[in-house]
């Protein structure tokens, strides 16, 4: 299957700060990957749906400004948390499809966030 | 956004058991079905799926079935193995545009020697 690294796999933070998190195809072009955010012991929500070269589609209740998203090329999208608070801690995960591997979505490893 | 149901939370079977795992979704337009299992702090691994054009899919001892009138689509296990045991997402494609995916809420599968 095709590769996704996602990075940081853990990151700790403090109020108020910034946090990005990077989401690569290592294999493939993505010209759309996704982001979901998982809180513990529930399922996978999606926030946003990252378009490469353009602006992303975040999903109703999604603070854009807060969650910010950058999909610079064909193997790289990026989110930031800003601003960060202690209830935006949560696993978040990205995926994106290899349209020339068939229906899957592949998903990056996942970064566990903590803000204190 | 469009409402993916999954039952049962929980499921707790003997090794050798079978378990059932089910879904309901609500956007008529999904078309690709896929089936996670997650562990623990990791990422979900994709199990089976299947496409709204077939209504069964079967890989070794995982199948998935699909009623596409009622909206229904379900996970099987055969022959369950200890090692079967964690979290079991379905999900349900957002429309037949593309890859986002709405997931259900999991299952905690627990499979006892």
């Amino acid at each position: 299957g095709a590769v996704v690294s996602q990075h940081p796999s853990r990151v700790i933070c403090k109020s108020g700060t910034s946090v990005k998190i990077e989401c690569r195809s290592l294999d493939f072009q993505a010209t759309t990957m996704f982001w979901y955010r998982q809180f513990p012991k529930q399922s996978l929500m999606l926030m946003a749906t990252s378009n490469e070269g353009s602006k992303a589609t975040y999903e109703q209740g999604v603070e854009k400004d807060k969650f910010l998203i950058n999909h610079a090329s064909l193997t790289l999208s990026t989110l930031t948390v800003t601003s960060a608070h202690p209830e935006d801690s949560s696993f978040y995960i990205c995926s994106a499809p290899a349209a020339d591997r068939g229906t899957e979505a592949f998903f990056g490893q996942g970064t566990r966030l903590t803000v204190v | 956004g469009e409402n993916v149901e999954q039952h049962p939370s929980t499921l707790s079977v003997q090794e050798g058991d079978s378990a059932v795992i089910k879904c309901t979704y609500s956007d008529s337009a999904s078309n690709y079905f896929p089936w996670y299992k997650q562990e623990l702090g990791k990422r979900p691994q994709l199990i089976i799926d299947i496409r709204s054009n077939v209504g069964e899919k079967k890989d070794q001892r995982i199948a998935v079935t699909l009623n596409k009138t009622a909206k229904h689509f379900s996970l099987h296990i055969t022959e369950t193995q200890p090692e079967d045991s964690a979290v079991y997402f379905c999900a349900a494609s957002q429309g037949s545009s593309g890859y986002a995916l709405n997931f259900g809420k999991g299952t905690s599968l627990l499979v006892t020697p």
